[in-house]
């Protein structure tokens, strides 16, 4: 069956660092992948998406590539900020009709 | 502005009482489903529905019943609750089933003692 894990958290960083999280997944087929961000107190809002091999998804300065080779779609950005303190998920969905989600991942960005 | 609203909040049950959450989205959504969160479990996928009078399971539906009479309205009933359905529970609703975005309701905060 399909399933998506990614890296255990939390994860530490000050602010202006280098933003790494990482998911791998396992599907038949080719599933369409996204990343979503958790704010505290609310539901999950969609941060970006892929929906084929190679596609790159880009918003608020993430980004995240599909690749297929390595079954992966690793979050990156460049420069975090305070305001990026979150909980992420990497989410995958198929033709099945089901979208499944990773444990997640808590981000706390230090001034 | 709505988008996808549910009901209520919060609420406390006792073992073996029985409660529906109620999901409600205005954004004429064919697709709708039914999310729990735990600490270190991520989320996970109780039931979902592909349009009105279509439902299925997902991850972890035992215990959960679901009905889809109309494309607005999508209720997830718990008819003898246990502790062990103690947890945040989401409903989402998107315009293309398995490959697009999903837009989230608040969450629910459910306590079973």
């Amino acid at each position: 069956g399909n399933s998506v894990t990614q890296m255990e958290g939390p994860v530490t960083l000050s602010e202006e660092a280098f933003l790494t999280i990482n998911c791998t997944y396992t599907a038949t087929g080719y599933p369409s992948l996204f990343w979503y961000v958790q704010y505290p107190g609310e539901g999950l809002q969609l941060l970006l998406k892929a929906t084929k091999a190679d596609d790159k998804g880009s918003n608020k300065g993430f980004e995240a590539t599909y690749r297929k080779e390595t079954t992966s779609f690793h979050l990156e950005k460049g420069s975090v900020q305070v305001s990026d303190s979150a909980v992420y998920f990497c989410a995958l969905g198929n033709r099945d009709d089901k979208i499944i989600f990773g444990k997640g991942t808590r981000l706390h960005i230090l001034p | 502005n709505a988008g996808v609203t549910q009901t209520p909040k919060f609420q406390v049950l006792k073992t073996g009482q029985s409660m529906t959450l109620q999901c409600a989205q205005d954004m004429n959504h064919e697709y709708m489903s039914w999310y729990r969160q735990d600490p270190g479990m991520g989320l996970r996928l109780i039931h979902y529905s592909v349009g009105a009078g279509i439902t299925d399971q997902g991850e972890v539906p035992n215990g959960y019943n679901v009905s889809r009479s109309t494309t607005e309205d999508f209720p997830l009933r718990l008819l003898s609750a246990a502790p062990s359905q103690t947890s945040v529970y989401f409903c989402a609703s998107s315009g293309l089933a398995g490959t697009g975005e999903l837009f989230f309701g608040e969450g629910s905060r459910l306590t079973v003692l």
